[in-house]
């Protein structure tokens, strides 16, 4: 079976400061690993993926997250906010013998005071 | 491609009534999931397809709920009888089969998300 945690259900940030989002993972076999955003109303946008390549991994709009396996995290992070970062994200995960199928972690709301 | 298109995108029912939701994947994605977000259990897995095929409906929570997919190009998800707990937002997910191809780390493993049908059951 597999899991997600995310830690902390609402994270603060200033505008410019650092962002990290934290999620660990239970997995059987090797995971793969996704963020997504979520913005007000709207569906789910993929910010970035991991699947077994490099364990650093860049996506979009300057987010970046580290697999570690020792640690089983894959947090997020961004090295300075923006107003418009405002959002929920969602860790999840998956493998090559799911199907596609997608576990979800709780969610994280991020919000960028000016 | 217009993406992942579901409809309608809110949905306010009386209890009781039969409530069906609409999915068309993107063309070529031969995986389509349909999940529920809620404030108190976040992102659920309802159930998925694969080729048309339900493959895993073990998140369905009970038989008022139903799930088919006729073709290649359009789902659906009903609700029969609603209830005011069925109130979510239920999104519309698809994906190319590439999940199960562990050695194919560079092709993409991503699932696109419509942007969700808002039903509200009073």
């Amino acid at each position: 079976a597999q899991s997600v945690t995310q830690l902390g259900s609402h994270v603060s940030v200033s505008e410019g400061a650092l962002v990290l989002l934290r999620c660990n993972y239970s997995s059987s076999v090797p995971p793969y690993l996704f963020w997504y955003v979520q913005y007000p109303n709207q569906g789910l946008q993929l910010l970035l993926k991991y699947t077994s390549a490099a364990t650093l991994v860049k996506g979009i709009n300057g987010f970046e997250a580290e697999f570690k396996k020792s640690e089983t995290s894959f947090h997020l992070t961004k090295p300075s906010a923006h107003m418009s970062d405002a959002a929920e994200y969602f860790c999840a995960v998956s493998s090559y013998n799911q199907g596609g199928k997608l576990i979800f972690g709780q969610g994280t709301e991020l919000s960028v005071k000016p | 491609d217009a993406g992942v298109i579901q409809s309608p995108r809110h949905e306010v029912t009386e209890m009781g009534q039969e409530v069906t939701l609409r999915c068309k994947p993107i063309s070529g994605h031969d995986y389509l999931f349909w999940y529920r977000q809620t404030m108190m259990r976040g992102l659920e897995l309802l159930i998925y397809f694969n080729n048309n095929v339900p493959i895993d409906d073990s998140g369905m929570p009970e038989d008022r709920f139903s799930a088919k997919m006729p073709n290649a190009s359009f789902s659906t998800l009903k609700i029969q009888p609603s209830e005011p707990r069925d109130s979510a937002v239920y999104f519309c997910a698809s994906a190319q089969g590439v999940f199960l191809i562990k050695a194919v780390e560079d092709r993409d493993t991503e699932a696109f998300f419509g942007q969700g049908t808002r039903l509200t059951v009073v």
